[in-house]
């Protein structure tokens, strides 16, 4: 079984659409985050949770939300979305501390197509 | 703020070739570097890190890096590629609080 899983893989939405991406994983992490991946772009993160309680604003965070409804589980929301954030999203995870090796496990991707 | 560039932004190379692809950050505290990879419609996959000791990393698939400190680099190096090395590679910086920085990723095209 996959370590960390998206649902859904593909969604095609119109503009102006709520939409929610959904993320679990099944490492113990305390540390999620939400990316998207743009051609050209690299990954630029939108989001990142350290724990349940602690949510924090990536460098393109304008137009989406998260949630850390558990420490398993994050969600990334768009309230209304629009065609630009067309992309490619990934959730990821990690571990820290002392004797953990920091490495970000990513989940298979959301491919989003906003029209 | 922390930055990653990666200067080749497409790669075409016959196999058998040998591949460097560069990687620049800019972050003047203690850095894990990353390189991963992404195969054609998959994810991200870790090749290889760097945390302390020995700058010359050694990673899957005949994959290597140099971090070098003093010129904020970290080139991915393989003697030989082959067709099934054909994907996206990205380098990442990890420093100031666990956040990663990712560069924009080079293509590398093998051909046969």
């Amino acid at each position: 079984d996959a370590d960390v899983t998206q649902t859904p893989r593909n969604r095609i939405t119109k503009t102006g659409k709520r939409i929610m991406l959904e993320c679990s994983q099944t490492k113990g992490h305390d540390r999620m985050y939400w990316y998207r991946q743009d051609p050209g772009l690299g990954l630029r993160l939108i989001y990142y949770s350290f724990d349940v309680k602690d949510i924090n604003k990536g460098e393109i965070s304008d137009g989406y939300s998260v949630s850390r409804q558990a420490q398993a589980k994050f969600s990334l929301s768009l309230e209304s979305a629009i065609p630009n954030q067309t992309a490619l999203y990934f959730c990821a995870t990690s571990d820290f501390g002392q004797g953990s090796n920091n490495e970000q496990f990513f989940g298979p991707g959301t491919r989003l197509t906003v029209l | 703020a922390q930055s990653v560039s990666q200067h080749n932004h497409h790669v075409i190379l016959s196999e058998a070739a040998s591949l460097e692809l560069g990687c620049n950050y800019s972050y003047g505290g203690t850095v894990n570097l990353f390189w991963y990879v992404q195969y054609p419609g998959q994810h991200l996959q870790l090749l290889l890190k760097y945390f302390s000791g020995d700058p010359l990393v050694k990673g899957i698939k005949g994959f290597e890096a140099e971090f070098i400190k003093s010129k904020f680099s970290f080139n991915l190096r393989k003697p030989s590629v082959q067709w099934s090395d054909t994907a996206e590679y990205f380098c990442a910086v990890n420093g100031n609080f666990n956040k990663f920085y990712f560069g924009s990723g080079t293509k590398l095209n093998v051909k046969p």
